[in-house]
């Protein structure tokens, strides 16, 4: 599976958009793109995946760029409860392999 | 419950001991799932069950570990003698299916102390 880059912490203001970033320039054409959360003392939270086309559900919305070496997870407006670490992860559909985290990012939503 | 239910939420333990960890998947759900996480770090997987079957045990980090699913439900997580680098929080996911498995409900987990 291909490997994900993500910076290692951001900020967002509560209210406003987090957008956080995630680099996969070696993923391949079978490839999907999936992004988890994990709140403090909490398991992982799966929020939402893709293949090509942009997605978007209740909790956010995913960019993807059309050369798909790097994605964007979008909470349009974040909220306290979001603070976590978001994990962005490179899998095949009914891979063998199991989902594989990396490090995340720690995203922390301000007052 | 409606989700994935692990027991005990904390376990404290000597070194040289043998624990047990359980996991309650939510029902219906075929595929099961342990994890490892240390602290600062990412998930890391251990072992996946498809029914009964332990499907996938390559993350398993040596024979002191091992899991069971008897009956295609709960599940239980086995680690002999214990030792200080077990100490990390142990993750249970479950999934519909195999070939849908890329929602994968977790846990709270088990907070491992090896003292």
């Amino acid at each position: 599976d291909a490997k994900t880059t993500q910076p290692t912490s951001m900020d967002c203001a509560e209210g406003r958009a987090a957008n956080l970033p995630c680099n996969h320039s070696t993923i391949s054409g079978n490839e999907y793109v999936y992004w988890y959360r994990q709140i403090h003392s909490q398991g992982p939270q799966y929020i939402i995946h893709g293949l090509k086309n942009n997605e978007t559900n209740e909790m956010a919305s995913l960019i993807i760029t059309e050369d798909r070496k790097s994605s964007t997870l979008i909470l349009p407006h974040a909220t306290l409860r979001d603070t976590a670490v978001y994990y962005c992860i490179v899998r095949s559909s009914g891979s063998a392999r199991q989902l594989t985290f990396g490090s995340g990012t720690q995203l922390t939503v301000l007052p | 419950g409606a989700g994935v239910s692990q027991t005990p939420s904390n376990k404290v333990t000597e070194k040289g001991k043998y624990v047990e960890l359980r996991c309650d998947p939510i029902s219906g759900h075929t595929a099961l799932y342990w994890y490892r996480q240390s602290l600062g770090q990412g998930p890391e997987f251990l072992i996946y069950f498809q029914g009964t079957g332990a499907a996938d045990d390559s993350g398993l980090p040596n024979d002191r570990f091992f899991a069971v699913r008897p009956e295609g439900s709960v599940s239980t997580l086995k680690i002999q003698r214990t030792e200080r680098g077990d100490s990390a929080v142990y993750l249970c996911a479950s999934s519909l299916d195999r070939a849908t498995n890329e929602k994968l409900f977790f846990g709270s987990g088990t907070q491992l102390s090896v003292l």
